[in-house]
C-alpha cells in the first residue's frame, strides 16, 4: 500500500540554524501539506501546495518557513533560523484533491536547543 | 473562536461499551469532514470520511448535521485497540484543514 514517507525521523538542531525536513508524498497525489504538532497540543495546519506553488498558508507559516518540490518526488519544508518554539513534530500529508482525505507520514520530531 | 471544537475527555469505557464523540465547527462554508485517530506520538490515521447522509464502517458510524454544524462518531462494541485520541478534521475549502484538539478514549478490560 502506498504511503507518505518522511526523513529524518528525529532532527536536533541549535537555535538559529536552518533545517530542511523532507517528505515523499504518495505518487499520484496532487496536494501536499505540512502540519506541526507541539507536544500535548493539537495538529496545526502550516501550508498546502499544489501545482508547484503554495495554495494556502496559516499565520504560523511566516517568512522563516518555505516549501519546495525540488524534483518529481520530494517535498521539503525549510525553517531558516530555528527558534526554541519551533520544537514540535512536523507531519507531511498528501491528498488526491484539495478536499479529499489526507494521508500522513510518520513525522519528523524537531528539537531546537 | 475556535474553528473546530471537541470535548477533550478523557473517556474511559469498559470493553464492549458504546461511546460517542461530538465535534462542532464554526465555518458554515466547510466542505468536507473526517475523523482520524492518533496513537501516542504517532501520525494521524484516517478513520473515516463523514458524508451528509451519514456513513458506517463496521463498528464505527459517523454523522454530519450541517444545520447545527456538528459531526459525531459512534463506536460500538469498544475494543482495547480502540484506545487512542480521535481527531475531528474539517476542510474549509482551498486545501486548508482544521483539526480539533482531539478526544482521548481509553477502553478498559
Amino acid at each position: 500500500e502506498p504511503e507518505v514517507t518522511q526523513t529524518p525521523s528525529h532532527q536536533v538542531t541549535q537555535m538559529g540554524q536552518e533545517v530542511i525536513l523532507r517528505c515523499v508524498p504518495i505518487s499520484n497525489h496532487l496536494y501536499f501539506y505540512w502540519y506541526r504538532q507541539i507536544l500535548g497540543q493539537k495538529v496545526e495546519f502550516l501550508v498546502s501546495f499544489y501545482n508547484n506553488e503554495i495554495s494556502e498558508k496559516s499565520e504560523i507559516f511566516d517568512d522563516q518557513f518555505s516549501v519546495e518540490r525540488p524534483d518529481g518526488s520530494n517535498f521539503t519544508l525549510k525553517i531558516r533560523s530555528t527558534k526554541l518554539e519551533d520544537s514540535a513534530m512536523y507531519f507531511c500529508a498528501s491528498s488526491v484533491l484539495e478536499n479529499n482525505e489526507q494521508f500522513f507520514g510518520p513525522g519528523t520530531r524537531l528539537t531546537v536547543l | 473562536r475556535k474553528e473546530v471544537e471537541q470535548d477533550p475527555g478523557p473517556f474511559n469505557v469498559p470493553e464492549g461499551a458504546t461511546v460517542a464523540f461530538n465535534c462542532t465547527y464554526s465555518n458554515s462554508a466547510s466542505q468536507s469532514f473526517f475523523w482520524y485517530r492518533q496513537d501516542c506520538r504517532k501520525e494521524p490515521k484516517l478513520l473515516m470520511s463523514v458524508y451528509s447522509s451519514g456513513n458506517e464502517d463496521g463498528r464505527f458510524t459517523a454523522q454530519l448535521n450541517r444545520a447545527s454544524q456538528y459531526i459525531s462518531l459512534l463506536i460500538r462494541d469498544s475494543k482495547l485497540s480502540d484506545s487512542a485520541t480521535y481527531l475531528c478534521v474539517v476542510n474549509v475549502g482551498s486545501a486548508q484543514f482544521y483539526f480539533g484538539t482531539g478526544t482521548s478514549l481509553t477502553v478498559i478490560p
